[in-house]
């Protein structure tokens, strides 16, 4: 079946630092990709939706600036969170979505769990 | 808006009891259902699905029927184990295609005692 690599799985970084977040289509080409947020208990809130070779679409209230996301290609999307602070502090998942499949195209990486300190 | 109400959490059962989580949603087209499960420090797992009215999804012993009528997709099953505790979302998309997003419920977390 479809498969998503998400990359880093959690990581720590210094408030200030910017950190890249990785999603991979493995074994199919996915010329849309979401990235999500989710809070401690609460559900995910989409973010962006990154089309390959475009630019990506932002849902209001997102900071594109800060949220700086990348689809060069059809297997891999990047969000990097730039001068990261505590509040950025988050659950992240991509989700990829698999053209032909109706809907159960839509198939999510494992997350990444980031911490500003 | 377009919009998933599911009911809040958390949910606590023993061991072999009954499984009900509430589902309703607003949608201005016809939308497709989904079930997705959450387990621990992990991303999101397709449950199941329904794409029209009185379908009935299955998986793992969960069931969940669309109900046009009513507008809910109600998540059942009859017997819980604890391997079941996980998070629950209910979502739509309102048209499959690769640029539909998918609309997410709150989420309801569901813990099992053995």
């Amino acid at each position: 079946g479809a498969v998503v690599s998400q990359h880093p799985s959690w990581v720590i970084c210094k408030s200030g630092t910017s950190v890249k977040i990785e999603c991979r289509s493995l074994d199919f080409q996915a010329t849309t990709m979401f990235w999500y947020r989710q809070f401690p208990k609460q559900s995910l809130m989409l973010m962006a939706t990154s089309n390959e070779g475009s630019k990506a679409t932002y849902e209001q209230g997102v900071e594109k600036d800060k949220f700086l996301i990348n689809h060069a290609s059809l297997t891999l999307s990047t969000l990097t969170v730039t001068s990261a602070h505590p509040e950025d502090s988050s659950f992240y998942i991509c989700s990829a979505y698999r053209v032909g499949e109706g809907i159960g195209g839509y198939t999510f990486g494992s997350g990444t769990r980031l911490t500003v300190v | 808006g377009d919009s998933v109400t599911q009911m809040e959490g958390p949910v606590t059962l023993s061991e072999e009891a009954f499984l009900t989580i509430n589902c309703t949603y607003t949608a201005t087209g016809y939308p497709s259902l989904f079930w997705y499960v959450q387990y621990p420090g992990e991303g999101l797992q397709l449950l199941l699905k329904a794409t029209k009215a009185d379908d009935k999804g299955s998986n793992k012993g969960f069931e969940a029927t669309y109900r046009k009528e009513t507008t809910s997709f109600h998540l059942e099953k009859g017997s819980v184990q604890v391997s079941d505790s996980a998070v629950y979302f209910c979502a739509l998309v309102l048209e499959y295609s690769s640029a539909s997003k998918i609309i997410f419920g709150s989420g309801t977390r569901l813990s099992i005692r053995p």
